[in-house]
């Protein structure tokens, strides 16, 4: 099945900095999505982006699926930006529906 | 987006028991809904994929016996955690989509403790 992998899996910010979280996957893909869980165990819907440019808040995403890679863009981090964000895709390559789940990035913005 | 409802949040058992999931999807219909575990600091694992009206299929190394999924309509699928163990203590969380192909909703999860 399709590998994804994340970096870096921590990453410590001040509050107000910006950061850049990466997703690497080993085959073509034509859904990836990015999630934010909260601690309470809760997955956060952030992006489903297949291929392409999107944005929302200081939050913003870019798939180059040509090259096997996302990026997740977040600026001006908050406190309440901390938790474990992750990016999942198909499991076993394009046709298929279930996710295959990265390691993480675990985030912790500070004051 | 859409809405899919995990019932319970949290359950403490009493090792030997036998503890139901229920994952609802709220405002859509589903005809195939996805169970995954995660264990503390680590990330989501596929257990199996509940089909409404069929079979459940289950991923390697887990045991369906242990781990009993039924999807009975088109919005419920349940897991029930039978004979729980300590060592099945984990979170578990189901997720579900309105379309093939489409972006994936995730309950709430449910936390099990088994004591």
């Amino acid at each position: 099945g399709i590998q994804v992998e994340q970096s870096p899996p921590d990453l410590i910010l001040q509050e107000g900095a910006n950061s850049t979280l990466r997703c690497n996957f080993s085959d073509s893909v034509n859904n990836l999505q990015w999630f934010h869980q909260n601690p309470w165990g809760q997955l956060i819907n952030l992006f489903y982006i297949p291929s392409g440019t999107k944005q929302n808040g200081r939050l913003s995403a870019t798939t180059v699926a040509t090259e096997r890679y996302s990026l997740l863009y977040i600026s001006s981090s908050q406190t309440t930006d901390s938790g474990v964000y992750f990016c999942a895709a198909p499991y076993s390559g394009a046709g298929s529906y279930q996710l295959t789940f990265g390691k993480g990035t675990k985030l912790s913005v500070i004051p | 987006g859409a809405v899919v409802s995990q019932h319970p949040s949290r359950v403490i058992c009493k090792s030997g028991t036998s503890v139901k999931i229920e994952c609802r999807s709220l405002d859509f219909q589903a005809t195939t809904m996805f169970w995954y575990r995660q264990f503390p600091k680590q990330s989501l694992m596929l257990m199996a994929t509940s089909n409404e009206g069929s079979k459940a299929t289950y991923e390697q190394g887990v045991e369906k016996d242990k781990f009993l999924i039924n999807h009975a309509s088109l919005t419920l699928s349940t897991l029930t955690v039978t004979s729980a163990h300590p060592e099945d203590s984990s979170f578990y969380i189901c997720s579900a989509r309105p379309e093939m192909n489409t972006e994936a909703f995730f309950g709430q999860g449910t936390r099990l403790t088994v004591v």
